[in-house]
């Protein structure tokens, strides 16, 4: 597709579940973040990747949240032992940056979130 | 640590008038400064992307300037339409790290 793609658009589960969020990039793209967004605030960081590394992880809030990128192209956030305080929409961006190319006038395009709901 | 802040929350004009977004960040040192447009419900569109070594970049009827030595940024929309009604979003990014800090974002109500 043109734009970041990110699956479910809305998921509901109960507390203590595990839950996984999908996003495909655009094509091409081989920098890819995850970002969470509560209701009436900015985005949050989480962690950023480069290809299939994982380049910075300093936004994940605990050791609850994991996240992988095996092949560079699509990513999955993983969520263990859902928590309430876990509900919000998780957000979903990437970027032509790269190693050897300007940084500086790449932006980010976002993906239309996926919303989580924990019970 | 970056902060960034934008000043309205929210903002009612009636169609047609010019107006300004503002928003400001603590740290100086920034590889970009990006402004998004959510409607509600959904993600974020990119509006404006200036780098650090710009002044100001412009799309259309919108046009963002950027003041890195006082830390400013303004969000410049020409003949407000009722279709621009929406959460405007500015966010950063810091030497050494690509990921981008948010504000809270102006609420934008455009009347008919």
């Amino acid at each position: 597709g043109a734009g970041v793609s990110q699956t479910p658009s809305n998921k509901v589960t109960e507390k203590g579940k595990y839950v996984e969020l999908r996003c495909d990039p655009i094509s091409g793209h081989t920098a890819l973040y995850w970002y969470r967004q509560s209701l009436g605030q900015g985005p949050e960081f989480l962690i950023y990747f480069q290809g299939t590394g994982a380049a910075d992880d300093s936004g994940l809030p605990n050791d609850r949240f994991f996240a992988v990128r095996p092949e560079g192209s699509v990513s999955t956030l993983k969520i263990q032992r859902t928590e309430r305080g876990d509900s919000a929409v998780y957000l979903c961006a990437s970027s032509l940056a790269r190693r050897g190319l300007p940084f500086s006038n790449q932006p980010q395009h976002f993906g239309d979130g996926t919303r989580l709901s924990i019970l | 640590k970056q902060e960034v802040t934008q000043i309205p929350a929210a903002l009612s004009v009636p169609e047609g008038e010019n107006l300004v977004l503002n928003c400001s960040f603590t740290d100086s040192a920034i590889y970009n400064l990006q402004w998004f447009r959510q409607d509600p419900g959904k993600g974020l569109t990119s509006l404006l992307l200036i780098q650090s070594s710009q002044r100001e970049q412009t799309s259309g009827r919108l046009n963002a300037s950027l003041d890195k030595s006082s830390g400013r940024s303004t969000l410049y929309i020409a003949a407000s339409q009722p279709g621009d009604s929406a959460t405007y979003l500015c966010a950063c990014s810091g030497a050494g790290s690509y990921q981008l800090t948010f504000g809270k974002g102006t609420k934008l109500s455009v009347i008919p």
